[in-house]
């Protein structure tokens, strides 16, 4: 079935690093652009970053960049985030998810990982 | 990047409707017509539950409708059931392969 199932999460200290990765199946992964959308404890859903199907062109939210980069390798169906320079404020669960378009909505969801960025 | 404004809150009985605000920018909800809406149920994923203003993904309930008015879009849940009790958040692209979500509104089903 299609699925996207992400990793990589885990409890790092702050200035730390962390990459996470996400695993798709069951569709054509180089058909789909991508996203990480993040979720704070109790709050609610950031957008993050985007990446378009072939990694031409990737964007992401003025709190990450120059921290973060999203990269994607097709012959191996994944997607990844790299987070360097972690700070308390990106403590949250992170999801893949994928849209059908540039500026298409987010169909398919990971169940997300947990980044705790603590001391 | 700001966010999307939301009610914290709506509350609804059974077989009643509610709507669900969303007001952006002419940056954002204003300039394309690429809103969606997300219904997520605690320790869950989101769950797409209207794109492109108003379409509903196959499986998605014709309960569920989506409009817009200039920069703000609504969600409208028709015979609210007990299912439907969630957390509602809104979408929309903002130019150059961004996303803009908004806060996030919580559902009471009394």
């Amino acid at each position: 079935q299609v699925q996207l199932v992400e990793s990589g999460g885990g409890l790092v200290e702050p200035g730390g690093s962390l990459r996470l990765s996400c695993a798709a199946s069951g569709f054509t992964f180089s058909d789909y652009y991508m996203a990480w959308i993040r979720q704070a404890p109790g709050k609610g859903l950031e957008w993050v970053s985007f990446i378009t199907t072939y990694g031409s062109y990737t964007n992401y939210v003025d709190s990450v960049k120059g921290r973060f980069t999203i990269s994607r390798d097709n012959a191996k169906n994944s997607l990844y985030l790299q987070m360097n320079s972690l700070r308390a404020e990106d403590t949250a669960v992170y999801f893949c998810a994928r849209a059908s378009h540039s500026e298409g909505a987010f169909d398919i969801w990971g169940q997300g990982t947990m980044v705790t960025v603590s001391s | 990047q700001s966010a999307l404004t939301q009610p914290r809150s709506v509350s609804g009985s059974p077989g009643q409707s509610v709507t669900i605000s969303c007001t952006g920018t002419s940056s954002d909800v204003g300039s394309y017509n690429s809103v969606s809406w997300y219904q997520q149920h605690p320790g869950k994923a989101p769950k797409v539950m209207i794109y492109d203003v108003t379409r509903r993904p196959s499986g998605v309930p014709d309960r569920f409708s989506g409009s817009k008015s200039g920069n703000t879009a609504s969600l409208t849940i028709s015979g609210l059931q007990a299912e439907d009790e969630a957390d509602y958040y809104c979408c929309s692209y903002a130019g150059d392969y961004t996303r803009v979500f908004g806060g996030g509104t919580k559902l009471t089903v009394l």
